[in-house]
């Protein structure tokens, strides 16, 4: 597609339940990327697949939160029992290539994720 | 742990004044460095990078950021705001990680 891809754009949630928040990125992009933007805490990198490599998992802050990559596209985040804490947008980000950031990524409008 | 500051959390200026926004990053090594900006109900978009050469950088709609090794810095500047630039700025840095690190933002609101 023109641009990168995020549902729901919005979700509201039960403590306790599962969310899945999907990412579709551009096109022939390589690597794709996860953030999460609390109020006034900035931008916060949760996890990155490049092409076929193992993905980079070291900004997930639990293990509730995974992530998959299907066919080197779409991702799906799934975060297991949330908790009112999970609250935030979270954003997918594409580059045509992965690593460095040289290309800068292209952002999705991401899904803001409210726990109740 | 490599991280990337911003200082100025809110910032509010009247349309024509001065804008210089701090950005500052604890890396020792080679470093790229972006400014991305996201309008109010808009995805985050790329205003400029740098790499090498040049420490001063242009990026669009009239921002500049200067590159000051010596200081780790990389800072945001723009002579003359409009109303449109009402927006929350990110820093970000590459610092050899395999993602970008962000700056928690600097939201700048411009009053006509």
């Amino acid at each position: 597609g023109a641009g990168v891809s995020q549902s729901p754009s919005n979700k509201v949630t039960e403590k306790g339940k599962d969310v899945e928040l999907r990412c579709d990125p551009i096109s022939g992009h390589t690597a794709l990327y996860w953030y999460r933007q609390s109020l006034g805490q900035g931008l916060e990198f949760l996890i990155y697949f490049q092409g076929n490599s193992a993905p980079d998992k070291s900004g997930l802050p639990s293990d509730r939160f995974s992530a998959e990559r299907t066919g080197g596209s779409v991702s799906t985040l799934t975060i297991q029992r949330t908790q009112q804490e999970d609250s935030a947008v979270y954003l997918c980000a594409s580059s045509p290539t992965g690593g460095t950031g040289n290309y800068g990524y292209t952002f999705g409008s991401g899904t803001r994720l409210t726990v109740v | 742990a490599q991280s990337v500051s911003q200082h100025n959390h809110h910032v509010i200026l009247s349309e024509a004044a001065s804008l210089e926004l701090g950005c500052n990053y604890s890396y020792g090594g080679t470093v790229n460095l972006f400014w991305y900006v996201q309008y109010p109900g808009q995805h985050l978009q790329l205003l400029l990078k740098y790499f090498s050469g040049d420490p001063l950088v242009k990026g669009i709609k009239g921002f500049e950021a200067e590159f000051i090794k010596s200081k780790f810095s990389f800072n945001l500047r723009k002579p003359s705001v409009q109303w449109s630039d009402t927006a929350e700025y990110f820093c970000a840095a590459d610092t050899g990680r395999r993602a970008l690190t962000f700056g928690s933002g600097t939201r700048l609101q411009v009053q006509p």
